[in-house]
């Protein structure tokens, strides 16, 4: 079965820092989306990103989020000057319409760890 | 976006039937319900889906009366490795977006 695939698992970084959190969405999949979970929190909406470029984004993807996708294969989500908060686990989903109902694919997840 | 209520936690047993249930009474006419599964520290994972009456897959059924204010997830015969946050989800599908807004789900805990 196909899968979203992310990298990498596991990020420690210094506050201040510049991140790349990168993801493989399913080859086939049209719509690309970040969210983060904060340890014992809700699952939170960032981004959507359709057709190349952002169709809707949450009050969080604020100026220091970015996303990208490179080459048509990789998307990524790039956080420009890390702060304490943005420790978080971050999910890379993607999503098709599959006939009468639409259905989102979630990877793994990067933990994200500032210090 | 309709807002969901759905019970902070269950407790079940091995091998017992287990419904969840909840109420979305702003559903919109063009809303579709979703449940998710979350194991810890893992990305949620598509259970079914369904838009009114009955929908049954692999893994579960999805129970939605006629007003549709209400959607019930039914788990057969739950397992250990059931135990998981189950969130219910409520929103518009064929979008430019059809971002996902979790709620805080409920906590499955299955004991043997």
């Amino acid at each position: 079965e196909p899968e979203v695939t992310q990298t990498p698992s596991h990020q420690v970084t210094q506050m201040g820092q510049e991140v790349i959190l990168r993801c493989v969405p399913i080859s086939n999949h049209l719509y690309f989306y970040w969210y983060r979970q904060i340890l014992g929190q809700k699952v939170e909406f960032l981004v959507s990103f359709y057709n190349n470029e952002i169709s809707e984004k949450s009050e969080i993807f604020d100026d220091q989020f970015s996303v990208e996708r490179p080459d048509g294969s990789n998307f990524t989500l790039k956080i420009r000057s890390t702060k304490l908060e943005d420790s978080a686990m971050y999910f890379c989903a993607s999503g098709i319409l599959q006939g009468s109902y639409y259905e989102q694919y979630f990877g793994p997840g990067t933990r994200l760890t500032v210090t | 976006l309709a807002k969901t209520t759905q019970p902070i936690s269950m407790d079940s047993y091995e091998g017992q039937e287990v419904n969840i249930t909840c109420s979305h009474n702003n559903i919109a006419t063009n809303d579709y319900i979703t449940w998710y599964q979350q194991f810890p520290s893992q990305g949620p994972r598509f259970i079914i889906q369904g838009y009114k009456t009955k929908v049954t897959n692999e893994v579960a059924s999805l129970f939605i009366p006629a007003d549709r204010k209400s959607s019930t997830l039914s788990l057969p015969r739950v397992s250990l490795s059931d135990t998981a946050v189950y969130y219910c989800l409520v929103g518009g599908m064929g979008g430019a977006t059809n971002k996902l807004i979790f709620g805080t789900g409920t906590l499955l805990a299955v004991q043997p």
